[in-house]
């Protein structure tokens, strides 16, 4: 069964870090490129962050660039992603999703995360 | 930015009518860059169409895809009850970008 597994998510205080991995099942990791799509309490889904295939090519929304770091590690068919300097605004679920490459869109989504960052 | 508008906001319908939710985008998309996912509570969103026409694996066929340039349109032929759900559609742009419109509800009448 092809599946995607987040997991790190937690409560943390304004300005703390957290580190959020996906394990993915049932497919071959190494030939899919991978996003962050993230979705506030009640509101709805934002595009996070965006890596190849190789991991060589990685693009961010705005609203995170600088603060977090999307990478992969294919030998273990995983996908991370390093939050820090953490904003009240970034409370959300967390979600990977499978890039389907060419036409774009995401045809696996894992269950998500939830990050609440509060003090 | 391309900004993707999604109307309406709220869509009330028995369960055999059919629903058309419509997805204008600011600037011109490209049709192969152009999908629709569906939301139910709880759940992760699940992809419907992709290339703006294209059902995804397992899709049932009452639900279509259609639209060019900056007007695209998810139809849902005939409502079932497990169709109530939120609906949104999401663009790739040239700046590497995806953007999610902000959905539609589609709820029961």
């Amino acid at each position: 069964e092809v599946q995607l597994v987040e997991s790190g998510g937690g409560l943390v205080q304004p300005g703390g870090s957290l580190r959020l991995s996906c394990a993915a099942s049932g497919f071959t990791f190494s030939s899919y490129e991978m996003n962050w799509v993230r979705q506030a309490p009640g509101k709805g889904l934002e595009w996070v962050s965006y890596i190849s295939s190789s991991g060589s090519t990685i693009y961010y929304a705005d609203s995170v660039k600088g603060r977090f770091t999307i990478s992969r590690d294919n030998a273990k068919n995983s996908l991370y992603l390093q939050m820090n300097s953490l904003r009240a605004e970034d409370t959300a679920v967390y979600y990977c999703a499978r890039d389907l490459g060419e036409p774009r869109a995401f045809d696996i989504w894992g269950q998500g995360t939830m990050v609440t960052v509060s003090s | 930015e391309i900004v993707l508008t999604q109307s309406p906001g709220t869509l009330s319908l028995s369960p055999g009518e059919r629903a058309t939710l419509s997805c204008r985008a600011s600037q011109s998309v490209s049709s192969s860059y152009l999908a629709w996912y569906q939301q139910k509570p709880g759940q992760a969103p699940r992809l419907l169409i992709y290339g703006a026409s294209s059902r995804a694996t397992g899709i049932p066929d009452r639900f279509s895809g259609s639209g060019s340039g900056t007007d695209f349109t998810l139809t849902i032929s005939r409502l079932e009850p497990e169709d109530f759900a939120v609906y949104y559609c999401q663009q790739y742009g040239s700046s590497h970008m995806y953007t999610f419109g902000q959905g539609t509800k589609l709820e029961i009448k």
